[in-house]
């Protein structure tokens, strides 16, 4: 299975910051990385597909980069609601694997 | 609008057994992929597993934990697919979503989730 490391596991930021949050596979996985946003008690919701492309409705603040291993989801000028955690995801083999996920806390 | 509403979650015991649930609107069901996705207490979510829409095979696949012991099926008459899980462990404690791919994304890029169900495996 390709294993996907997200770091840091936790960050703290404020209102305004902009925060860079790092996904790593442990193979290459070509385009096929998605990054998803989860609040308390609610289930993911898709962020951005295919490394960089935003879901309908996202606030384009939200930025994904990247290719092969190495990818990175940028958040500028936070707002309150972003405050939640964030999960990579890779589909370019099965199983599909999602990193251990980063928690952005409010400084 | 898409919605997707799981049900059928609940406590058993280990070694047990139960089916969930999910019930699909506003979607082809028939040519959808659909999904499952575990998310144990404090941990990420898991891929469970997806099966293909009826154009495709209505083949499936699965993650190797759950692999002989988990079964995913669909009544495309009722927009319904169901999750069997059968020789439950404790470590299959987790809420249980129910989920619907992009199109043409292979069951990869996950766009509609349901609200989940929970499913505590405890003695």
């Amino acid at each position: 299975d390709i294993q996907m490391t997200q770091s840091p596991s936790s960050l703290s930021a404020s209102v305004g910051d902009r925060v860079t949050i790092t996904c790593q596979g442990s193979q290459d996985v070509g385009s096929r990385l998605n990054w998803y946003q989860q609040k308390a008690g609610k289930p993911p919701k898709l962020l951005i597909y295919d490394i960089s492309n935003l879901e309908t409705g996202v606030p384009s603040r939200f930025r994904g980069f990247g290719s092969g291993t190495d990818f990175t989801l940028v958040i500028s000028g936070l707002q309150p609601e972003d405050f939640a955690a964030y999960y990579c995801q890779q589909y370019h083999d099965l199983p599909y694997t999602f990193g251990q996920g980063t928690e952005l806390e409010i400084k | 609008e898409v919605r997707l509403v799981e049900s059928g979650g609940g406590l058993v015991k280990p070694g047990g057994s139960l089916r969930l649930s999910c019930v699909a609107s506003g979607i082809e069901f028939n040519y959808a992929w659909m999904t499952w996705v575990r998310q144990a207490p404090g941990k990420g979510p898991e891929w469970v597993g997806h099966i293909r829409g009826i154009p495709d095979g209505e083949t499936r696949e699965y993650a190797s934990p759950v692999k002989g012991r988990f079964t995913i099926s669909r009544d495309d008459s009722r927009n319904t697919v169901y999750l069997q899980l059968n020789s439950l462990r404790t470590e299959d404690t987790a809420v249980y979503y129910c989920a619907k791919d992009r199109p043409l994304t292979g069951g990869g890029v996950v766009s509609y989730w349901g609200q989940g169900t929970q499913v505590t495996v405890s003695s």
